[in-house]
């Protein structure tokens, strides 16, 4: 069973840029029909959708987000990656690395998350 | 793109059942049948519950069920147990080729 497991700063000053990244264990990346995502959780909020990558690189973002999101891939290390850029207090959340299953539509498994808290 | 609509809260008695709705719009919800819903325990990562409107994945207790009708989601949890207790989110894909989640339920357990 694959399992992924997010790694990074948990504290980014704001206006800088936030970088996340995601390992997978437990099988290949490039293994399946899989886009490779990440989803924040404020704390006491919902989920939010920030964007996916495939592994050949394509990407989709979240409109509200996509001037400042980029997300990518290294097959060779089985990892993606996540920046965001300008960050400010809105951005401190829980960020969760996920695997979207093409053929059921859905993310399924998600990492353990990991507090990102954007402040001086 | 907004979220989809749930309740804050819904509540139950062990044995009853409840349902939580999902209200989008034809530009999500009622434009695909690309429907999830996840369970959240507390610290926890979320879990996938229900795919594609009504399927459930393998590990997954047949009390949770899923229906769609026009532009809102249904999930229907029957014969409450106390460890169902949790937050519960429903999730669509989007014309947008994005996806957005509801706002999130809390399920109590009484």
């Amino acid at each position: 069973q694959v399992q992924l497991q997010e790694s990074g700063p948990g504290l980014v000053k704001p206006s800088q840029t936030l970088s996340l990244t995601c390992t997978v264990s437990g099988g290949s990346i490039n293994s399946g029909s899989y886009y490779w995502s990440w989803i924040r959780q404020p704390a006491g909020k919902g989920l939010e959708w920030i964007g996916r990558v495939s592994t050949s690189g394509s990407t989709n973002y979240n409109p509200s987000l996509k001037s400042r999101v980029s997300i990518s891939v290294d097959t060779s290390k089985n990892q993606f990656s996540l920046k965001l850029s300008s960050v400010t207090a809105a951005d401190t959340a829980v960020y969760y690395c996920v695997k979207y299953v093409i053929a059921l539509t859905s993310f399924d498994p998600w990492g353990q998350g990991i507090l990102v808290t954007v402040s001086s | 793109q907004s979220a989809l609509t749930q309740p804050a809260s819904v509540s139950g008695s062990p044995g009853q059942s409840i349902t939580i709705s999902c209200t989008g719009t034809s530009s999500d919800v009622g434009g695909y049948n690309y429907v999830s819903w996840y369970q959240q325990h507390p610290g926890k990562a979320p879990k996938l519950m229900i795919y594609d409107v009504s399927n459930r994945p393998s590990g997954v207790s047949n009390r949770f069920s899923g229906t769609k009708s026009g532009n809102t989601a249904s999930l229907t949890i029957s014969g409450l147990q106390a460890e169902d207790e949790a937050d519960y989110y429903c999730c669509s894909y989007t014309t947008s080729s994005s996806w957005v989640f509801g706002g999130g339920t809390k399920l109590t357990v009484l």
